[in-house]
């Protein structure tokens, strides 16, 4: 990617479990995203944290910034089989958006 | 919430043929735009932004003559693949800022437009 790397590349849940997906970055950045894409279509956003932040939470959503690590985490908490998508952080940096590589959660009925 | 829309939604073509893709923010106004590319079970790519009024700067590897964008307006960024091939085939996703919150934190982005080149 872009910017950087996304772990696990891939997860697999039971319903009602927590799903962490973990991104790292290279660059500074002003802020860090997460977003979701259902298989081929468009990007929702889901929360955002600014670099002078070091947690968030939105919901189900619970979001973290190491800026001295270069690294996020996004928890969702009591996973629901709609929750099955792909997620991916995005660091906004000079007003441009670079990606991570994804993690795609499964979470099974 | 802001809208942007792309259109087609998906196009197949012929190598060699040209395809245009359109980028619209409906209910407001954009200087600048940006455009992303995304192979099958990879990431988002950043290929260039887009800048009304002026010319558009490409990511390093992006091949400007071939992807030609032009930001005809306030609310409409076009994307053309020049002499498409099936390495171009992907799934093109476009982006807006609302104008004067280019620096803020909030990107609207388009649903998508689907290219596959045969």
């Amino acid at each position: 990617s872009q910017q950087g790397e996304e772990d696990p590349q891939a997860l697999s849940i039971q319903e009602g479990e927590n799903a962490t997906m973990n991104c790292s970055y290279k660059t500074s950045i002003n802020n860090l995203q997460w977003y979701r894409q259902n298989s081929g279509r468009g990007l929702v956003h889901l929360i955002l944290i600014r670099s002078n932040e070091r947690e968030k939470h939105s919901g189900r959503l619970r979001v973290t910034l190491d800026t001295s690590k270069k690294s996020s985490s996004l928890l969702i908490t009591a996973s629901r089989a709609a929750d099955t998508a792909s997620y991916f952080c995005a660091t906004e940096t000079f007003n441009k958006f670079y990606f991570g590589s994804g993690t795609k959660l499964n979470v099974k009925p | 919430g802001a809208v942007v829309s792309q259109h087609p939604s998906w196009v197949i073509c012929k190598s060699g043929t040209s395809v245009k893709i359109e980028c619209r923010s409906l209910d407001f106004q954009a200087t600048t735009m940006f455009w992303y590319r995304q192979f099958p079970k990879q990431s988002l790519m950043l290929m260039a932004t887009s800048n009304e009024g002026s010319k558009a700067t490409y990511e390093q590897g992006v091949e400007k003559d071939k992807f030609l964008i032009n930001h005809a307006s306030l609310t409409l960024s076009t994307l053309t693949v020049t002499s498409a091939h099936p390495e171009d085939s992907s799934f093109y996703i476009c982006s807006a800022p609302p104008w004067g919150r280019e620096s803020q934190e909030t990107q609207y982005f388009g649903p998508g437009t689907r290219l596959l080149v045969l």
